[in-house]
């Protein structure tokens, strides 16, 4: 939605490169970003996610990181493997009630 | 080990036809949510429960009507299905609300003629 923005839509990359994914939110009160990979066919899977409280979060070959003086954070994949091939979303919760919004996603390819 | 379970799979109506989407949780959560996804959208909200007995509106609910049944099952219902409805239909539920992780369904795809 329009309270997440998401870039790049598209992402090629070669297997072994870096990707980043960026998202900025609007709501200064949301404290909650997850990230979700988007497999062909399936539903979304949460693969990482921060609270406000941390500035970065790493899990193997996925990071997450932070920044909430500007509204922004981002998702770290090192050493990609087309296996990483998806879509990934990010989100926000927003307003009072926390409502989960999503950005539009990014499409990762990972060339071998 | 079920998580959300979403049913039917496929669907195709036609332009006026109506029709109930299902969903239904055995993770005991308190918040259940229909999201919509269409190319180039990303993950739009429909509607929601935060918990047993409410139900909200979210960003796109015109076309739609929900009922939280139990607090296992929320269900999305087309009351006269229009081609701008065709989509993919995603349930998903979360402990207690949207600070938490959110665990989806499957998905449903639409089609309206």
């Amino acid at each position: 939605g329009e309270n997440v923005e998401q870039h790049p839509s598209t992402l090629s990359v070669q297997e072994g490169d870096s990707a980043v994914i960026k998202c900025t939110y609007s709501d200064s009160a949301s404290n909650y970003f997850p990230w979700y990979k988007q497999e062909l066919g399936k539903g979304p899977q949460l693969i990482i996610d921060i609270r406000s409280n941390v500035g970065e979060k790493k899990d193997q070959r996925i990071a997450v990181t932070l920044n909430k003086t500007a509204k922004h954070f981002s998702l770290h994949i090192t050493e990609t493997q087309p296996e990483d091939s998806a879509v990934y979303f990010c989100a926000a919760p927003y307003g009072g009630s926390y409502i989960p919004t999503f950005g539009r996603g990014t499409s990762l390819i990972v060339h071998p | 080990n079920a998580g959300v379970t979403q049913t039917p799979k496929f669907q195709v109506l036609k332009t006026g036809q109506s029709m109930t989407l299902q969903c239904a949780q055995d993770m005991n959560h308190n918040s259940m949510y229909w999201y919509r996804q269409d190319p180039g959208m990303g993950l739009r909200l429909i509607y929601y429960s935060a918990s047993e007995g409410t139900t909200d509106k979210g960003e796109v609910p015109n076309g739609y009507n929900v009922s939280r049944l139990n607090k296992r099952e929320f269900s999305l219902r087309l009351e006269s299905a229009a081609p701008s409805q065709t989509s993919v239909y995603f349930c998903a539920s979360s402990e207690a609300g949207g600070q938490e992780k959110l665990f989806f369904g499957s998905g449903t795809q639409l089609s309206v003629l």
